[in-house]
C-alpha cells in the first residue's frame, strides 16, 4: 500500500506570512497533484507534477516534485485568508486508471 | 449540469438501513470514481468506473458496499446493513479519457448512521 505522510497536519498564521507544506512518501509516484478542499466541498485541483525536479508556480503558490518523485511541497508566499483550506497530495502510481493515492491533508488557516 | 452532482447532500440513517447515493458525473466524461473522506482524513479510493463496467473495485471494504453505473453516466453507491463505522463524506468524481488525470469533485454526500 502507498502511503502519502503530509505534514504539518494543522497549521495557523498570520496574513502576510510564507509557509511550506510537506507530502512525503517511501514510493514512487509518476505524477503528484496537490488540491485544495474547503469546507462543505468536493476537492479542487491546484497543479499536477510530473517530472523529477519539476517547479510550477501559480501565482502566489510554488510546487515542487522531489528528484526521485516521491515528495513534494508546496511553499505558499504572503499567505491571504483566501487560501485558507485542506491541502491534500494524491499520487498517480501509474496505469490509466489514475487511481489516486490521498494524503490526509494540511489545514490551513490564514488569520486576517 | 456544469459540474459534478451528487445526492442527497445529507443523509441520516439508523444502523442496519439501506442506502443509495447518487453521483451525476460531467457530461461526457468516461471515468467515474467513488472516494470516501471520513473526518480529518483524505479522500480513500473506493471504486472506478471506466464506461459502465467497474474496472478497479478493490477499495471497496466489504461485501456491504456496490456501485453500478448501468448505462455509462450515472452512478449508484449502495451500501447495506449500514454501521456507524460507514459514516463519512461519499465523495465523487469524474474525468475525461484525454486529460492528465484531473478529477473533478462533486460536494460530497454526507452520510451519518445512528
Amino acid at each position: 500500500t502507498q502511503l502519502l505522510e503530509q505534514s504539518p497536519q494543522f497549521l495557523s498564521i498570520q496574513e502576510g506570512e510564507n509557509l511550506t507544506v510537506y507530502c512525503n512518501s517511501s514510493s514512487v509516484f509518476s505524477s503528484l497533484q496537490w488540491y485544495r478542499q474547503e469546507p462543505g466541498e468536493g476537492p479542487v485541483l491546484l497543479v499536477t507534477v510530473v517530472t523529477g525536479g519539476e517547479v510550477k508556480k501559480l501565482k502566489r503558490l510554488t510546487f515542487q516534485f522531489g528528484d526521485a518523485r516521491k515528495d513534494s511541497s508546496l511553499h505558499i508566499t504572503a499567505a491571504q485568508p483566501g487560501d485558507t483550506g485542506l491541502y491534500l497530495c494524491a499520487g498517480d502510481s501509474g496505469g490509466s486508471n489514475y487511481k489516486l493515492t490521498f494524503g490526509k491533508g494540511t489545514l490551513l488557516t490564514v488569520n486576517p | 449540469g456544469a459540474g459534478v452532482s451528487q445526492t442527497p447532500s445529507n443523509k441520516v440513517t439508523e444502523k442496519g438501513k439501506y442506502v443509495e447515493l447518487r453521483c451525476d458525473p460531467i457530461s461526457g466524461h468516461t471515468a467515474l470514481y467513488w472516494y470516501r473522506q471520513s473526518l480529518g482524513q483524505g479522500p480513500e479510493f473506493l471504486i472506478y468506473f471506466q464506461g459502465t463496467g467497474a474496472a478497479d473495485d478493490s477499495g471497496l471494504p466489504n461485501d456491504r458496499f456496490f456501485a453500478v453505473r448501468p448505462e455509462g453516466s450515472v452512478s449508484t453507491l449502495k451500501i447495506q446493513r449500514t454501521e456507524r463505522g460507514d459514516s463519512a463524506v461519499y465523495l465523487c468524481a469524474s474525468r475525461t479519457s484525454y486529460n492528465t488525470g484531473e478529477l473533478f469533485f462533486g460536494e460530497g454526500s454526507r452520510l451519518t448512521v445512528l
